[in-house]
């Protein structure tokens, strides 16, 4: 089946420690996302690709770091930079130039700190 | 900037009644226009799409929305609501030519009483 796989599905986070969500997609997507989520306030994008080997910062980029070495690969590394880590973090991906590009989301990974 | 309002946190119903949840966007061009659902502690499920033509989208598990360009609004609506319809619901709006960066809205918590 194709889909948006991420892990682990929970993630805990020691003070000072850096760590990597990861997010694969087998869509054959150019286009891949990270969004956090907190409560109440939706969605908000962290960092974007649209091509291998290319990415933007989003709204919140801050703390966070990305890279994307492969179409079907972007994790996500929460650095010791980000004060406010705990969240539920969401990876997306879609085909840019697609007629009616639609966003598919994957199931999530809630990182705590301890 | 765009923007999402969901002005509604939290609604009730009751199971077979018929829900609206409202959205509204903010944009100077034409929108493209979604609805997710999210069930606790999982990823985002597309509902529903609109990019041009009909104003009336048809979606899955029997959802609907209009388009109203007049009143830049695009709302969801299910005659009858099921028990597993509990979620929470996004609305999200894309910029004209690409959905590659999405706003969302904050989100409408639905509860279903029995």
């Amino acid at each position: 089946d194709g889909g948006i796989t991420q892990s682990p599905k929970y993630l805990f986070r020691k003070e000072g420690q850096n760590v990597t969500l990861s997010c694969e997609q087998n869509l054959n997507h150019d286009a891949m996302y990270w969004y956090r989520q907190d409560p109440g306030q939706g969605l908000r994008l962290i960092y974007y690709s649209q091509i291998v080997n290319d990415f933007q910062k989003g709204d919140i980029a801050e703390g966070y770091s990305v890279s994307r070495e492969k179409k079907e690969s972007f994790p996500l590394t929460v650095t010791s930079a980000q004060k406010n880590p705990t969240a539920f973090y969401l990876c997306a991906s879609s085909n840019p130039g697609q007629v009616q590009e639609t966003q598919y989301f994957g199931p999530g990974t809630r990182l705590l700190v301890l | 900037a765009q923007s999402v309002t969901q002005p509604d946190i939290h609604i009730t119903v009751s199971e077979g009644a018929s829900l609206e949840l409202r959205c509204n966007y903010s944009y100077g061009a034409t929108p493209y226009l979604f609805w997710y659902v999210q069930s606790p502690g999982q990823g985002l499920q597309l509902l529903l799409k609109y990019f041009s033509g009909d104003t009336l989208v048809q979606g899955i598990k029997g959802f609907e929305a209009e388009f109203k360009r007049s009143q830049s609004s695009f709302n969801l609506r299910k005659p009858s609501v099921h028990w597993s319809d509990a979620a929470e619901y996004f609305c999200a709006v894309g910029y004209t030519g690409t959905a590659s960066k999405l706003t969302f809205g904050t989100g409408t918590r639905l509860q279903v009483t029995l």
